[in-house]
């Protein structure tokens, strides 16, 4: 069984503050995605990025950067100096072969960035 | 490159009544993928299409069914709603990789 742990339900930033976003996942799978989508009050989730098992090295694209550890099955998700745009629900969310790579995802965390 | 569409964006039935919900992904890709996204419940799989075909389902009673065109467009069907079925309902594309899917806005289907 595979299963995605955001613990932060709810976070409050003021705008140009850094903030992170805690994703811990547990699958047995050696080859296994994770994933951070990001739900504006749209609706759409719109798909940030992908990493793969076999992958640890960090990431970086412009504000956005995360974290990958194995070690302790986490991939957090940092936005520095955050905007009031970047306020949305936060999936972090993890495919793997045991699920045939059906993703499973977290409950989400809702950010909210004040001006 | 227009993305994935979903019709209507809002639906109102009453409970015991059947609900039809669509699907267009974006252009190229043969995959699409239904999610339910109850209040508090996350996002829960539902269906996915790939060619024509289901390829797997989530854990969802069989009142929940779809099916997916020649044109890879597909539809969602939910008999005999219940009040539980309210909810957003998410439709995701991709080109055959289901590693990588691209999502639609959503039906938001309300049963009163």
């Amino acid at each position: 069984a595979q299963k995605v742990t955001q613990a932060q339900t709810e976070i409050s930033v003021v705008e140009k503050e850094d903030v992170t976003l805690d994703c811990v996942y547990e699958t047995r799978d050696t080859t296994y995605y994770l994933f951070w989508y990001k739900q504006p009050p749209s609706g759409e989730l719109v798909f940030l990025i992908r990493r793969n098992s076999f992958d640890e090295q960090n990431e970086i694209s412009g504000r956005y950067s995360w974290n990958f550890q194995k070690s302790t099955s986490s991939f957090n998700f940092t936005i520095t100096a955050s905007q009031v745009v970047d306020s949305a629900v936060y999936f972090c969310a993890l495919s793997s072969s045991g699920g045939s790579y059906i993703p499973t995802f977290g409950r989400g965390t809702s950010l909210i960035v004040h001006p | 490159e227009a993305g994935v569409t979903q019709s209507p964006t809002h639906l109102i039935k009453t409970r015991g009544q059947q609900a039809t919900l669509r699907c267009s992904p974006i252009s190229g890709h043969t995959s699409v993928y239904w999610y339910q996204q109850a209040l508090g419940l996350g996002l829960q799989f539902l269906l996915w299409y790939d060619e024509g075909e289901e390829r797997n389902r989530g854990n969802f009673p069989p009142r929940f069914s779809g099916r997916q065109f020649p044109n890879y467009s597909s539809e969602l069907n939910v008999n005999a709603l219940e009040l539980e079925d309210s909810a957003l309902y998410l439709c995701a594309s991709s080109p055959g990789d289901w590693t990588e899917q691209y999502f639609g806005p959503g039906t938001r289907l309300t049963v009163t």
